[in-house]
């Protein structure tokens, strides 16, 4: 299995808190994804980087952030939690770009109240 | 219609049954596919990419259908091990441009 480690993995915290998740990965890979699962949804795109310092949105990052300091560690942040937030958080990594699989941590689940 | 999208079943098999399921994808400019399994509670693992002239692993194969704009995923011999969500992935040219399916779930009985 690939080296993704996620933290933490459960999370209950309340409306208009910042919370910040953490992704660690041993594998050196460039690219890293946050994703979150919702019922009926299927796996959304929040934010992916593609580099230290280098970060992009996905089709559902309003109301989040993200930072890449180092190769390993990519943190999602929700600035001000909402309710709508609640959900499951998976980060993903890659080897390149185009046509690379994903390989996923193991997941943080958030509930936010 | 969405980019992508699955039945979501649940698909009840008995064990040693063989069962497909389909992934319909809209975007013609798609160029890689991806069948991942998902356990309850657990995160998604890659169980095989999908080739343009089908491709196997052991039990498993999966295949393209460009012209139609499905992929298809077969099993043979089910086994309990299997119960699962497939969740089917499609993109154009970029991992970042990923679109998963909202999954088919899998459920094999004695």
């Amino acid at each position: 299995d690939a080296g993704i480690t996620q933290s933490p993995r459960h999370k209950v915290t309340e409306t208009g808190t910042p919370v910040t998740l953490r992704c660690h990965q041993t594998e050196n890979h460039r690219y890293m994804y946050w994703y979150r699962q919702d019922p009926g949804h299927g796996l959304r795109l929040i934010h992916y980087s593609y580099g230290v310092k280098d970060t992009d949105k996905g089709e559902v990052s309003d109301g989040y952030s993200v930072s890449r300091s180092k190769t390993e560690d990519f943190l999602l942040t929700l600035e001000s939690a909402t309710s709508s937030q609640t959900s499951v958080y998976f980060c993903a990594i890659s080897e390149s770009r185009e046509n690379s699989p994903l390989h996923f941590g193991n997941g943080t689940r958030l509930t936010v109240t | 219609r969405k980019e992508v999208e699955q039945d979501p079943g649940p698909f009840n098999v008995p064990e040693g049954a063989t069962v497909a399921f389909n992934c319909t994808y809209s975007n013609s400019a798609s160029q890689s596919f991806f069948w991942y399994r998902q356990d309850c509670r657990k995160e998604p693992k890659l169980l095989m990419s999908v080739y343009s002239s089908g491709n196997e692993d052991g039990r498993f194969t999966a295949q393209l259908n460009r012209a139609s704009q499905y992929i298809s995923l077969l099993i043979r011999d089910s086994k309990l091990s299997d119960s699962a969500t497939y969740l089917c992935v499609v993109t154009p040219y970029t991992a970042s441009k990923l679109t998963f399916g909202t999954g088919t779930r899998l459920q094999v009985t004695l």
